[in-house]
């Protein structure tokens, strides 16, 4: 079985201080690690992922992601936050022996930044 | 490139009437599909997923179903919708070329 847990329900940040937002996971084997945003009202845009290599992943719009195999996280993190990064954020999983695609969503971060 | 549809954008509809969501997707072969039920803006709850035509897999029992009549067409339908069913509706694919799920952009259903 896999989980992800995403331990805040809200994270608030004031524009230009760096922000991370939290994931941790549990899958059988080795993980594929996802990050998605959605902005209200639309569906969830893929920022990045973690397949193998390199433990820190760079995505879209300046998001980065670090892969910690020992913590078993997975955080997004960006230098410096926008206003318009304001959203909701879902880190997901999956099994690498997983077929179908099959993603395991956390509950969703919110991210508040505030000018 | 690939890109996915879902219609309507919004629905109205009353208690124990049927419902008929569309979701195509475009510029590939053989998609893995996937219909998600997110409710107040939060988690997202697998609701069905198929790797094939006519090939279907449901993750929650409940009033709903899911066909698929063509490659590249996935639709969610009930027969009397119930307040609960109220949320919002993603479609996603995904293939063997990619590990990620690619979202439409999501059906906004109320149920009075």
């Amino acid at each position: 079985a896999q989980s992800v847990a995403q331990p805040e329900d809200q994270v608030n940040v004031a524009e230009g201080n760096p922000l991370t937002v939290k994931c941790t996971y549990s899958v059988s084997g080795n993980p594929y690690l996802f990050w998605y945003v959605q902005y209200p009202n639309r569906g969830l845009q893929f920022l990045l992922k973690y397949i193998t290599g390199d433990n820190l992943v760079k995505g879209s719009y300046g998001f980065e992601a670090e892969f910690n195999k020992s913590q078993t996280s997975f955080h997004l993190k960006k230098p410096s936050a926008l206003v318009s990064d304001s959203a909701l954020y879902f880190c997901a999983v999956r099994d690498t022996n997983n077929a179908g695609n099959m993603l395991t969503f956390g509950g969703g971060t919110r991210l508040m930044v505030k000018p | 490139s690939q890109t996915i549809h879902q219609w309507p954008a919004t629905l109205v509809q009353p208690v124990g009437s049927p419902l008929s969501l569309e979701c195509t997707v475009e510029g590939t072969s053989n998609p893995n599909l996937y219909w998600y039920r997110q409710a107040a803006g939060r988690g997202l709850q697998l609701l069905f997923y198929s790797v094939g035509i006519g090939q279907i897999s449901s993750e929650v029992p409940q009033n709903l179903s899911a066909s698929r009549p063509q490659d590249r067409q996935f639709i969610l339908s009930s027969k009397k919708l119930l307040l609960s069913d109220s949320g919002f509706y993603l479609c996603a694919w995904s293939s063997l070329a990619y590990n990620e799920q690619f979202f439409g952009p999501g059906t906004r259903l109320t149920v009075l």
